[in-house]
């Protein structure tokens, strides 16, 4: 299954959007695109998925760019409760969720 | 509806005793997995279980490891003569099916501390 690159550490000022980059230049053509999100001592919460076309929900959207080797996760308007852990995940199969190290995301007042 | 619950929340245990860890996932959720993340670390995957299929066991990472599944619902990780470097929090998540298009629900784990 293909790894991740995501940034270490990112800041985001509350209100605004936060734009996480996920670099998966290896997935192959079944291998979908997850995000999850650890706040501190919690277990990870599932965010958003998808394979091919950009994706929203009530909490994001998912950008994925034509060639698949990227996408970006997008939260519209953070708050100081987004500030996470954000995993990006590619699979092709549900046992082999490899989560990395993840994105340190703070919101900033 | 109830998520995945874990027990217990936290556990102390002295260098070489045996411990169990309990997982209920959500009802009718056929897959399982359990997971390890040490201080600061990503999610190790330990074990998979789908429906009655064989267990994926390809992630622990000694035979100290063991891991159960009761009846396709409750599952128990089960460490024996336990080492400080098992001293992580274990996740444990459940989904509707074992393919990728459908997410993982964690429960707020279990945090080991090895003495």
């Amino acid at each position: 299954d293909a790894k991740t690159t995501q940034p270490t550490s990112m800041d985001c000022a509350e209100g605004r959007a936060a734009n996480l980059p996920c670099n998966h230049s290896t997935i192959s053509g079944n291998e979908y695109v997850y995000w999850y999100r650890q706040i501190h001592s919690q277990g990870p919460q599932y965010i958003i998925h998808g394979l091919k076309n950009n994706e929203t929900n009530e909490m994001a959207s998912l950008i994925i760019t034509e060639d698949r080797k990227s996408s970006t996760l997008i939260l519209p308007h953070a708050t100081l409760r987004d500030t996470a852990v954000y995993y990006c995940i590619v699979s092709r199969t549900g046992n082999q969720f490899y989560f990395g190290t993840g994105t340190s995301l703070t919101v900033i007042p | 509806g109830a998520g995945v619950s874990q027990s217990p929340s936290n556990k102390v245990t002295e260098k070489g005793k045996d411990v169990e860890l309990r997982c209920d996932p959500i009802s009718g959720h056929t897959a399982l997995y359990w997971y390890r993340q040490s201080l600061g670390q990503g999610l190790e995957f330990l074990i998979y279980f789908q429906g009655n299929s064989a267990p994926d066991k390809s992630g622990l990472p000694s035979d100290r490891f063991s891991a159960e599944r009761t009846g396709g619902s409750v599952s128990t990780l089960t460490i024996q003569r336990t080492q400080q470097e098992d001293s992580a929090v274990y996740l444990c998540a459940s989904s509707p099916a074992g393919d990728q298009t459908y997410e993982q629900y964690f429960g707020p784990g279990t945090r080991l501390t090895v003495t």
